[in-house]
């Protein structure tokens, strides 16, 4: 079964910093991964998505992310956050052409943004 | 477009008791899934539906049951409610196309047991 980590549960970044938050993933081939965020009292919206080819994928809001498969990472980054950056962070996984059960979610990484 | 939509948005229960989570989507989406967020826990997989009709245990099903009325409907049932399903609750949706693959969240439903 395929598995997430996000070894960082929180990070504190200055606004206008550089942002690079880490993903590494578990499974025996490539998977589909995933960002999504989540802002206080809401659901999760999708940041952006790896399937295949080009392993810098660029997404919404200024983010992107680089699959490294010798890593077996799926790092997000930002070039300079905003404050409403200031969101709580899921890196997903999902089986190519299967898994009817879904994503499996890491457990998150809460982004602080001080001024 | 209203997407995903869940209701009751807060819900405050006594040990024991019961309530169904609605939830109802309008993309037409076969897939359906209901998830639990704890703190530092992520997101758990409860119960899904791949299609109308069908239904699956995931991760964290103990405690809750689950109807997919329909289509666009899949409820979640607490049936005796304890302490430990305090938590927020989330429905999502999601496309099957491999080309497009991607859920849809709704916004979640802040569950306390007392």
């Amino acid at each position: 079964a395929q598995s997430v980590t996000q070894p960082d549960i929180h990070i504190t970044v200055s606004e206008g910093a550089s942002l690079e938050l880490r993903c590494n993933y578990s499974y025996g081939a490539t998977p589909y991964l995933f960002w999504y965020v989540q802002s206080p009292g809401q659901g999760l919206q999708l940041l952006l998505k790896y399937f295949s080819g080009d392993t810098l994928v660029q997404g919404i809001k200024g983010f992107e992310a680089e699959f490294k498969r010798s890593q077996s990472s799926f790092n997000l980054r930002k070039p300079s956050v905003h404050w409403s950056d200031a969101a709580e962070y899921f890196c997903a996984v999902g089986i190519p052409g299967g898994g009817a059960d879904g994503l499996t979610f890491g457990k998150g990484t809460h982004l602080i943004i001080q001024p | 477009n209203a997407g995903v939509t869940q209701t009751p948005k807060f819900q405050v229960l006594k040990t024991g008791q019961s309530m169904t989570l609605q939830c109802a989507q309008d993309m037409n989406h076969n897939s359906m899934y209901w998830y639990r967020q704890d703190p530092g826990m992520g997101l758990r997989l409860i119960y899904y539906s791949a299609s109308e009709g069908t239904t699956d245990k995931g991760e964290v099903p103990n405690g809750y049951n689950v109807s997919r009325l329909n289509k666009r409907e899949f409820s979640l049932r607490l049936e005796s409610a304890a302490p430990s399903q305090t938590s927020v609750y989330f429905c999502a949706s999601r496309i099957q196309d491999p080309a497009n693959e991607k859920l849809f969240f709704g916004s979640g439903t802040q569950l306390s047991v007392l």
